[in-house]
């Protein structure tokens, strides 16, 4: 398994503004990966945090929106550009420890509220 | 791409009765079946998954069944007590190919054990 966390926890934020969300796992992983969840609804999605590449965005998402870094295994950054109230959701940082299982682990999650 | 369906959306059961939530999926080319607990505030946890070898995997009160010819898995919670209350998703993923390493999650049940 690895230990996950994610700051903010939660943020408040005005329409218009960016924020950018913080992942670091306490080892290095193989793989990491996004997902958003908004309110009362199942995981989607949003990419794949390539270490030293661009990130690989899902069908809906695109790089403008949710810049991503990946600096290093252990570290990576989502940033929601331009918010908007659609934007209100929970935002999950994930990772595979290794790339022949299946395993996801998943962070706490930051949840954001743009008002 | 992979689908996946879940059903219930909600169930009630007594404290001591089992539960029982199915999914189906539409790649036969998926070869993972997780099952992840969310609490909530908390991010999903990984409780109990199997491989497409496996038609059946037991941990405590915890069991998945998987039928391939059918494309449909099946999460048992026996003994139900009120710590199970959550939210559970079931998820499917291809370890190969173009869908390679990405879960597709269904839409969730929320299970309430009445004590």
């Amino acid at each position: 398994s690895a230990v996950i966390s994610q700051k903010p926890s939660r943020d408040i934020c005005q329409r218009g503004t960016s924020l950018t969300i913080q992942c670091q796992v306490d080892s290095q992983v193989t793989m990491m990966f996004w997902y958003r969840q908004q309110p009362g609804q199942s995981l989607t999605l949003i990419a794949t945090a390539n270490q030293g590449s661009e990130a690989t965005y899902e069908s809906g998402f695109v790089i403008d929106k949710f810049p991503i870094s990946r600096p290093n295994l252990t570290f990576s950054t989502l940033t929601v550009s331009n918010m908007s109230p659609e934007d209100s959701s929970i935002y999950l940082c994930s990772v595979k420890t290794s790339i022949n299982t299946g395993e996801l682990f998943f962070g706490e999650g930051s949840r954001l509220t743009v008002l | 791409g992979e689908n996946v369906e879940q059903h219930p959306s909600t169930l009630s059961v007594q404290e001591g009765d089992s539960a029982v939530i199915k999914c189906t999926y539409s790649d036969s080319a998926s070869n993972y079946f997780p099952w992840y607990k969310q609490e909530l505030g908390k991010g999903p946890q990984l409780i109990i998954d199997i491989r497409s070898n496996v038609g059946e995997k037991k941990d405590q009160r915890i069991a998945v069944t998987l039928n391939k010819t059918a494309k449909h898995f099946s999460l048992h919670i026996t003994e139900t007590q009120p710590e199970d209350s959550a939210v559970y998703f079931c998820a499917a993923s291809s370890t190969l190919g173009e869908y390679g390493n990405k879960l597709v999650f269904g839409a969730g049940t929320i299970l309430r054990v009445k004590s």
